[in-house]
């Protein structure tokens, strides 16, 4: 399956401890972006990168949020200091350089979190 | 700012049957473009069809097609002979075309579609 992966696919955590969540994205897929869903909610934008740089980032992710793309292929997003406010479903998408469909967005299967 | 808006939490369909999904948008950009993405159960959002703020045409993919009304601000996703895989959440989301910036998306709060045999 060469689609996006993310690992782990679950993971529960108490409060006050530190988790690592990891997107490989499709293969020359250029850009990739970190989103957070919660029930009831669409996908909300938490950052992007373009190849290792990372470009946006949302006003609403705090500083207990790092995300980081060292060679511009897979990502990780890190959540230190977890609070039970952080859990969510954190979804992954990449996408292509060029792309006719207005450079859609192929998403990883997420991982949900929940913290205890 | 770029704001979605889902009116309808829930739609029931007849399989068979066609069906609309609503979604108007808000935005004060001319270029920008709208896509629609369904997500199962299993929660990968799939990508259905996508509609630029300067194509003329609505934009059509298999059973899926677009009703693009520019002036009205709407979107709407329309779904053709429904099957009982159709059912799923369906998000409609919007950006900026990346000749004005950025590629994020938007997105709305989504529509329950549930196909009854």
């Amino acid at each position: 399956d060469t689609g996006v992966s993310q690992d782990p696919r679950h993971k529960i955590t108490k409060r006050g401890q530190n988790v690592t969540f990891r997107c490989d994205p499709i293969s020359e897929h250029n850009r990739l972006y970190w989103y957070r869903q919660t029930l009831g909610q669409g996908p909300e934008f938490l950052t992007y990168f373009q190849n290792e740089a990372q470009l946006e980032k949302s006003r609403l992710l705090s500083d207990r949020f790092s995300a980081e793309r060292p060679k511009g292929s897979f990502s990780t997003l890190e959540i230190q200091r977890t609070e039970q406010g952080d859990s969510a479903m954190y979804l992954c998408a990449s996408s292509p350089p060029l792309n006719p469909r207005g450079n859609e967005q192929f998403f990883g299967p997420g991982t949900r979190l929940t913290v205890l | 700012a770029q704001k979605i808006t889902q009116t309808q939490p829930g739609m029931f369909v007849q399989e068979k049957e066609a069906v609309t999904l609503d979604c108007t948008y808000d935005t004060s950009d001319q270029s920008y473009g709208l896509f629609w993405y369904k997500q199962p159960s299993s929660g990968e959002m799939i990508f259905l069809i996508y509609q630029g703020s300067y194509d003329e045409q609505n934009a059509t993919e298999g059973r899926y097609s677009l009703n693009f009304q520019k002036a009205r601000k709407s979107a709407n996703l329309v779904i053709s002979a429904s099957q009982l895989g159709d059912s799923a959440m369906y998000f409609c989301a919007m950006r900026k075309s990346p000749s004005g910036g950025s590629y994020i998306p938007t997105f709305g709060r989504g529509t329950s579609l549930i196909v009854h045999p």
